[in-house]
């Protein structure tokens, strides 16, 4: 069974440069979430999805941060303008009855 | 403010010996309780989890302790190998929101062949 895919794995841009992030979740996972990791810290959630319904983006900063979840499968996160704060590593993580499944995220550096 | 603590951002063990992560919470909603394991350059993944209806559970060479009274958990490998180094992430949730898991810092573990 494959597991949660995300892409890219890296990504380098410049500051006010906007970035996606993509991520295809285990098959038959109706909720995936979004976390961001910094350095030396755990992963914290940003947004999570049941289906297509964003059911928690409490965390999510929204003014330069957007996530979608067209058809409840594949996610997007989007960052416009990036700021030199953002640079952490983003996790998408999905799950069926319990356990969250994680994908290997995408590490962000904005210079 | 932290939910959630691991007080040691490192430990080293020779292979062979016991291994103990410690992690202390301070939310009393919190009722479940997990143990993700990270190695570089991938996602974490899920290790071994605790109900707070129990005060211990076994899986193979793991197990993890849950004091509910002191708000503290540890994870015990024994005996420690050299795969097992890698970042280890307490997390919790409530039972009001089991979707709403909580995570550490992390503790980094290293064991020394």
């Amino acid at each position: 069974e494959a597991g949660v895919v995300q892409s890219p794995r890296y990504k380098i841009i410049e500051k006010k440069q906007p970035v996606a992030f993509w991520c295809n979740p285990i098959s038959g996972h109706n909720t995936l979430y979004w976390y961001r990791q910094n350095l030396g810290q755990g992963p914290e959630l940003l947004i999570r999805y049941e289906n297509e319904e964003a059911v928690d983006d409490s965390q999510l900063p929204k003014d330069r941060f957007s996530a979608e979840r067209l058809k409840g499968v594949d996610s997007t996160l989007k960052i416009q303008p990036a700021e030199l704060g953002d640079s952490a590593v983003y996790l998408c993580a999905s799950s069926g009855a319990d356990t969250q499944y994680f994908g290997p995220g995408t590490r962000l550096t904005v210079l | 403010d932290q939910q959630v603590k691991q007080n040691s951002p490192s430990l080293s063990v020779q292979e062979g010996r016991i291994s103990i992560l410690n992690c202390d919470y301070t939310n009393s909603m919190f009722d479940y309780f997990l143990w993700y394991k990270k190695y570089p350059a991938e996602g974490p993944t899920f290790l071994i989890s605790i109900s707070s209806i129990k005060d211990k559970n076994e899986d193979g060479r793991f197990t993890v302790f849950l004091n509910k009274s002191a708000k503290h958990l540890s994870l015990h490998i024994v005996p420690s190998q050299p795969g097992d180094s890698a970042v280890y992430f307490c997390a919790a949730s409530a039972r009001t929101s089991y979707d709403k898991v909580i995570f550490g810092p992390g503790t980094s573990l290293s064991v020394i062949p």
